[in-house]
């Protein structure tokens, strides 16, 4: 277990649905990325919050938004999916900046049909 | 701008074998520099790390070094065993992006 938890593990929906994502970082980390992982994309960043507030923004498509609460867990919001939004979606945390390593969670594999 | 540039792949090794992953970066200033490890279905795993130029990291038989001249981190591992299937992914941090590499798929056979 490495402290990061996500929910769902896995989500099956229908194209033009919406979805929420969840992560709770691991105790002490202020700071939650996502990425998303395709098997065409590799490994993609879209978005970073620290103590609540945006802090860098990668491929993130304008169909999804996220934020990070008061609690420093964090949801991602995926609407009007499309069948190429299908991926495993990863929440990583960290304690400050990206120089100390990350710790990601184990996931949610979304499935759209 | 900063990106890592990592050997493509899969490699299949037979177990015990010597294994090496090439990995190559460009940045700006001093970054650091990771491995992770993905074992199927499961996240991204950090393997090992160096924060500095001639730092060396090591975890589970893996070594990296970090080596500013060539802007080199290659993985090595003397004998693989068939537990290292997995895919394993270089890494930068300039301290406020985190920069991965594609991944490289190893898969060890007995």
């Amino acid at each position: 277990d490495s402290g990061v938890t996500q929910t769902p593990k896995h989500l099956i929906t229908a194209t033009g649905q919406r979805v929420t994502l969840r992560c709770s970082p691991r105790s002490g980390d202020l700071s939650v990325y996502w990425y998303q992982q395709s098997l065409d994309q590799g490994l993609q960043f879209l978005i970073q919050y620290y103590n609540g507030e945006e802090r860098a923004k990668g491929n993130i498509l304008e169909r999804f938004s996220a934020q990070q609460f008061p609690d420093l867990h964090s949801e991602l919001n995926l609407s009007s999916l499309e069948l190429g939004d299908s991926a495993l979606y990863f929440c990583a945390s960290s304690v400050g900046g990206s120089g100390y390593g990350y710790t990601f969670g184990s996931g949610t594999r979304l499935t759209v049909v | 701008g900063d990106s890592v540039t990592q050997m493509e792949g899969p490699v299949t090794l037979s177990e015990e074998a010597f294994l090496t992953i090439n990995c190559t970066y460009t940045a700006t200033g001093y970054p650091s520099l990771f491995w992770y490890v993905q074992y199927p279905g499961e996240g991204l795993q950090l393997l090992l790390k160096a924060t500095k130029a001639d730092d060396k990291g090591s975890n589970k038989g893996f070594e990296a070094t970090y080596r500013k001249e060539t802007t080199s981190f290659h993985l090595e591992k003397g004998s693989v065993q068939v537990s290292d299937s997995a895919v394993y992914f270089c890494a930068l941090s300039t301290g406020n992006q985190f920069y991965f590499g594609t991944g490289t798929s190893l898969t060890v056979i007995p």
